[in-house]
């Protein structure tokens, strides 16, 4: 099968702007979670999307949002950037992450200037 | 909340020898699961070993296995015959909602 995959793999962009981020699931697996990784605050969750429903949320302002597709490929949307919020974006699928392991893309390098 | 404590920011180890990281972590939940994932250079997040805690078996992969001490919310990493190849941080996570609860990482240098 073929692995998760998250597109595009970098992008810049500026202060203000918005940025959309992929990511494509492994095929058959139905939730896809969404995570930020920087230097200083580490791996943080930032949401959960199972058969199109946002299941779970972490602590971030409503400037990100995501959501999921019927054929469960999942978008991740942050508005208004910051440059706080360049960041690694990590998406992860499982068949369900209340009891399955969560296997990761290769991540969005997003840099904000 | 859930919180993961890996305490070593760093470790070495010589090619061919043991090292064991170490993690802990706080839940008050009582099914929960515990990962182990490695993070090469390419950031690429690697699926190391997983443990369910209602499991009392330490799990096993090849050369990687756990301690896994639930009691004491304590789960280490042992890598045996340690190989170039494992040269990588390491982060130990937990997740009982789905939503997997990293620690800070330790970054693990192999030396030939």
């Amino acid at each position: 099968k073929a692995g998760v995959t998250q597109t595009p793999r970098y992008l810049i962009k500026t202060r203000g702007q918005q940025v959309t981020l992929s990511c494509s699931p492994i095929s058959g697996h139905r939730s896809v979670s969404w995570y930020q990784q920087t230097p200083g605050q580490g791996l943080q969750f930032l949401f959960e999307y199972f058969s199109e429903t946002q299941r779970n949320k972490g602590n971030f302002p409503g400037r990100f949002s995501g959501r999921q597709f019927s054929n469960s490929r999942s978008e991740m949307n942050v508005s208004t950037l910051e440059l706080g919020d360049s960041a690694l974006y990590l998406c992860a699928s499982s068949l369900d992450s209340l009891k399955e392991t969560q296997y990761f893309g290769p991540g969005t390098r997003l840099l904000v200037l | 909340a859930q919180t993961v404590t890996q305490s070593q920011p760093e470790m070495s180890v010589q090619e061919a020898e043991t090292v064991t990281l170490s993690c802990t972590y706080d839940t008050s939940e009582s099914d929960y699961y515990l990962f182990w994932y490695k993070q090469p250079p390419s950031r690429q997040m690697i699926l190391v070993i997983r443990q369910e805690a209602y499991k009392q078996q330490n799990a096993t992969e090849n050369r990687f296995s756990v301690n896994f001490q639930k009691a004491a919310k304590s789960f280490s990493l042992k890598i045996s015959d340690s190989q170039l190849g494992d040269a990588a941080m390491y982060f130990c996570a937990s997740s009982n909602t789905g939503k997997l609860i990293f620690g800070q990482g330790t970054t693990l240098q192999v030396k030939p």
